[in-house]
């Protein structure tokens, strides 16, 4: 079984712009939930999607978004690119909603704006 | 909302030697605990989990303890070797809510 796939692996982008991150589920598992990964702050909750609903949603400013598809597949957007945006951006899916549920990481996206 | 505190930031030990985690939590309604471990270029992975009706759980060297009244939980890693050497992440929720994590604990078993 195929486990998560985030896509691109690396990415470089400018102050100003704006990028798209994707994020392909472990297959049949409906929820998918996105992190922020810095030395500082450790993990810090984006928000979380089931069955295309955003459930939950942490304290970031609205220039970063997301969606998800009727495949499950989650992308999430970051506009207006900050120099503070620099993270790695995790993507976790589950089964269920993920309050106790085992949460399964992808390899995440490292985003370095410059 | 809830918020994990986790320590200690960095833990170095020789192997063999045991290993302790220890994270405080502040929402009383949080009945989910797992712990994460997060290798060099990869996600974190699930290595234990404990629900709240349980105050201890084992699996070969890793056990986690949970202390409701205290609000602590801990991770304990006994006769450690060098592929413990990670990054540890606690966390913990409520039934369907979000999963808050800790601060991350670095790990490192020096041979």
């Amino acid at each position: 079984k195929a486990g998560v796939t985030q896509t691109p692996r690396y990415l470089i982008k400018t102050r100003g712009q704006q990028v798209t991150l994707s994020c392909s589920p472990i297959s049949g598992h409906r929820s998918v939930s996105w992190y922020q990964q810095t030395p500082g702050q450790g993990l810090q909750f984006l928000f979380e999607y089931f069955s295309e609903t955003q459930r939950n949603k942490g304290n970031f400013p609205g220039r970063f978004s997301g969606r998800q598809f009727s495949n499950s597949r989650s992308e999430m957007n970051v506009s207006t690119l900050e120099l503070g945006d620099s993270a790695l951006y995790l993507c976790a899916s589950s089964l269920h909603p993920p309050g106790d549920e085992k949460l399964f990481f992808g390899s995440g996206t490292q985003l370095s704006v410059l | 909302g809830e918020n994990v505190e986790q320590h200690p930031s960095t833990l170095s030990v020789q192997e063999g030697d045991s290993a302790v985690i220890k994270c405080t939590y502040s929402d009383s309604a949080s009945n989910y605990f797992p712990w994460y471990k997060q290798e060099l270029g990869k996600g974190p992975q699930l290595i234990i989990d404990i629900r709240s009706n349980v105050g201890e759980k084992k699996d070969q060297r890793i056990a986690v303890t949970l202390n409701k009244t205290a609000k602590h939980f801990s991770l304990h890693i006994t006769e450690t070797q060098p592929e413990d050497s990670a990054v540890y992440f606690c966390a913990a929720s409520s039934s369907y809510g979000k999963l808050t994590f800790g601060q991350g604990t670095i790990l490192t078993v020096h041979p």
